[in-house]
């Protein structure tokens, strides 16, 4: 089955640092890639949509400066939290959208299983 | 403004009780309609999902959703729930143009209590 992965799992940085999120899909290919953040007991706030070799596209009230996202190929993008603060403190996960569709259903998204960050 | 409404935030049952998640969404146009879930610890995995046609989806695990378009639902059910159902289940909701970004709902915890 298609599976994707997220690096690290778990990070604990110091304010004012930089967090680089990897997000890998494993055994398929991937056009688009969307990331997304869960505060604790809420749901996932789609933050950015990113389309390999182009420009993310996000959210309103997401900070494109602040949250760099980089779909270098098909197979892996990366967020970077830019000057972390402790308000950045949350659950972040990617989704990998397949470039085949013929082998998947249509718009059939793949979850990452998150990465804490935690900012002190 | 589009939204996804879940109304049960926290549901507790007994082992092979029913089970049934609401959820309405505010979209005009067309949507695909997804329902997920997120055992704990673990990532979050389709559980069934409606594009088109037969507006009872079945999915994995026994589930089952109805779409009802002229109330903008598609409610999660399964007859007999498990121990094992305990989870976390989100609606979710995509426009058919907008590359499959998803707007996901609140959520509902579910306990099922042996």
């Amino acid at each position: 089955g298609a599976v994707v992965s997220q690096h690290p799992s778990r990070v604990i940085c110091k304010s004012g640092t930089s967090v680089k999120i990897e997000c890998r899909s494993l055994d398929f290919q991937a056009t688009t890639m969307f990331w997304y953040r869960q505060f604790p007991k809420q749901s996932l706030m789609l933050m950015a949509t990113s389309n390999e070799g182009s420009k993310a596209t996000y959210e309103q009230g997401v900070e494109k400066d602040k949250f760099l996202i980089n779909h270098a190929s098909l197979t892996l993008s990366t967020l970077t939290v830019t000057s972390a603060h402790p308000e950045d403190s949350s659950f972040y996960i990617c989704s990998a959208r397949p470039r085949v569709e013929r082998e998947y259903s249509y718009n059939e998204q793949f979850f990452g299983p998150g990465t804490r960050l935690t900012v002190l | 403004a589009q939204s996804v409404s879940q109304h049960n935030h926290h549901v507790i049952l007994s082992e092979a009780a029913s089970l049934e998640l609401g959820c309405n969404y505010s979209y005009g146009g067309t949507v695909n309609l997804f329902w997920y879930v997120q055992y704990p610890g673990q990532h979050l995995q389709l559980l069934l999902k409606y594009f088109s046609g037969d507006p009872l989806v079945k999915g994995i695990k026994g589930f089952e959703a109805e779409f009802i378009k002229s109330k903008f639902s598609f409610n999660l059910r399964k007859p007999s729930v498990q121990w094992s159902d305990t989870a976390e289940y989100f609606c979710a909701v995509s426009k058919t143009d907008s590359w499959g970004k998803l707007q996901f709902g609140a959520g509902t915890q579910v306990v099922v209590t042996p």
